[in-house]
């Protein structure tokens, strides 16, 4: 089975600083993983993934992240935070053969102006 | 097309009543997804279609909800005499079926029962 832990239950982060939040994985066999940001009262927006290929992923909005192995870490992270970064953040694993995402109850960032 | 759709975006009901919810997944995906969402907490799989064929289901999904998709296009999730317990974000996603493809999100269906 896939699953993932997201350490913190809120990221705090002055306006114009680096932004990470951090995910780490367990898994059996080759991870496929997700970010994905939701603003209040809407739905999830994907922001990237890795399934194969280069460690460092780049996706949306500026964000990219990076699948360590070793670590059995996917950190999310982005060089500048903006005040519009403010969000709740979920990393997810694909799980079963249904591509179905398996949600923790992700990170709320908090960027400070 | 602008992506997967859901109506309608928020609903009060009272307790009793019961509810239906409309998905139009992104036209090309063949796979689509129901989640439901309480504060505080991420998402939670409720049920999953590929085509017109439900494949699974969460034991989350009790006998009063009920989900179709009858010609493998749009979806509807309904909830039969409603409870207070029943009130959330209710998610619709779509995606392709080729291992590894992504989920994409509707905004969501809010349903407060009263």
């Amino acid at each position: 089975a896939q699953s993932v832990a997201q350490p913190e239950d809120q990221v705090n982060v002055a306006e114009g600083n680096p932004l990470t939040v951090k995910c780490t994985y367990s898994v059996s066999g080759n991870p496929y993983l997700f970010w994905y940001v939701q603003y209040p009262n809407r739905g999830l927006q994907f922001l990237l993934k890795y399934i194969t290929g280069d460690n460092l992923v780049k996706g949306s909005y500026g964000f990219e992240a990076e699948f360590n192995k070793s670590q059995t870490s996917f950190h999310l992270k982005k060089p500048s935070a903006l005040v519009s970064d403010s969000a709740l953040y979920f990393c997810a694993p694909l799980r079963g053969g249904n591509n179905r995402l398996a949600f923790g109850k992700g990170n709320q960032v908090v960027v400070i102006p | 097309d602008t992506g997967v759709s859901q109506n309608p975006r928020h609903k009060i009901t009272k307790r009793g009543q019961n509810v239906t919810f409309r998905c139009d997944p992104i036209s090309e995906h063949n796979r689509l997804y129901w989640y439901r969402q309480t504060l505080g907490q991420g998402p939670e799989f409720l049920t999953y279609f590929q085509n017109e064929a439900q494949l699974e289901k969460s034991r989350l999904l009790s006998d009063r909800f009920s989900a179709e998709r009858p010609k493998g296009s749009f979806s509807t999730l309904e909830i039969q005499r409603t409870e207070q317990g029943d009130s959330a974000m209710y998610l619709c996603a779509s995606s392709q079926s080729q291992q590894g493809s992504g989920a994409f999100f509707g905004q969501g269906t809010r349903l407060t029962v009263v």
